[in-house]
């Protein structure tokens, strides 16, 4: 079954940087999209970043763009997201997220797993 | 950048029908997702695609899109289903995934 386990949050002074681990299993991690995605405390979730099977695409949120880096380790079925300059306003738990395109007419893509998701928080 | 409207709550009592909405610009064009989120949990996929339901999901759940509104129908409503409910487009200009505000389903 697909597993999806993120580690590497915690508390982080602001300014400072953080590293976040996505471990994948279960499917053959080299055939797909993968995305990191957010929720701030009591609040919706949020899009973060997005890096294609074969890491040629990398997109970003603009409220991170320029700070933050997607990428991943194939040898490790590995997601990693490298957080710089953090912010107050980037506390939140931190999901990575297998992408699924939906086919059809309409196109598009999805989220089809999730991981549980790990804490960040920026406080001095 | 595109953008989707939920309402804020949406409120039923057990056994009836509740329906949550997904607006924006033209969707029925867009392939619409739909997410399950309970309290302190991870996000689940409950349909894609407009209607479809992945493995394991109740066919009490279902979904519909035309125009400018998604629809999620929640029918015999069970106090399981508390949750938010978030609606997700994929906006092909920027391949960027969009996620709509979520709605708080209470059961009565």
């Amino acid at each position: 079954q697909v597993q999806l386990v993120e580690s590497g949050g915690g508390v982080v002074q602001p300014g400072r940087s953080l590293r976040l681990s996505c471990a994948a299993s279960g499917f053959t991690f080299s055939s797909y999209g993968m995305h990191w995605v957010r929720q701030a405390p009591g609040k919706g979730l949020e899009w973060v970043a997005l890096i294609s099977f074969d890491e040629i695409y990398k997109y970003y949120a603009d409220s991170v763009k320029g700070r933050f880096t997607i990428s991943r380790d194939i040898s490790k079925n590995t997601l990693y997201l490298q957080m710089n300059s953090l912010r107050a306003e980037d506390t939140a738990v931190y999901y990575c997220a297998k992408d699924r395109a939906a086919g059809g007419l309409k196109g598009g893509y999805y989220f089809d797993y999730w991981g549980q998701g790990t804490l960040v928080t920026v406080s001095s | 950048s595109y953008v989707l409207t939920q309402p804020p709550s949406v409120s039923v009592a057990p056994g009836q029908t509740a329906r949550i909405t997904c607006g924006g610009n033209n969707i029925g064009s867009k392939s619409v997702h739909w997410y399950q989120q309970k309290a302190g949990q991870a996000p689940v996929l409950v349909v894609y695609v407009d209607s479809d339901r992945p493995s394991g999901i109740p066919e009490r759940f279902s979904g519909s899109n035309s125009g400018n509104t998604a629809t999620l129908t929640i029918s015999r409503v069970e106090s399981g289903d508390e949750a938010d409910y978030y609606c997700q487009v994929w906006d092909s200009s920027s391949d960027h995934r969009v996620f709509g505000g979520g709605t708080t389903l209470t059961v009565l």
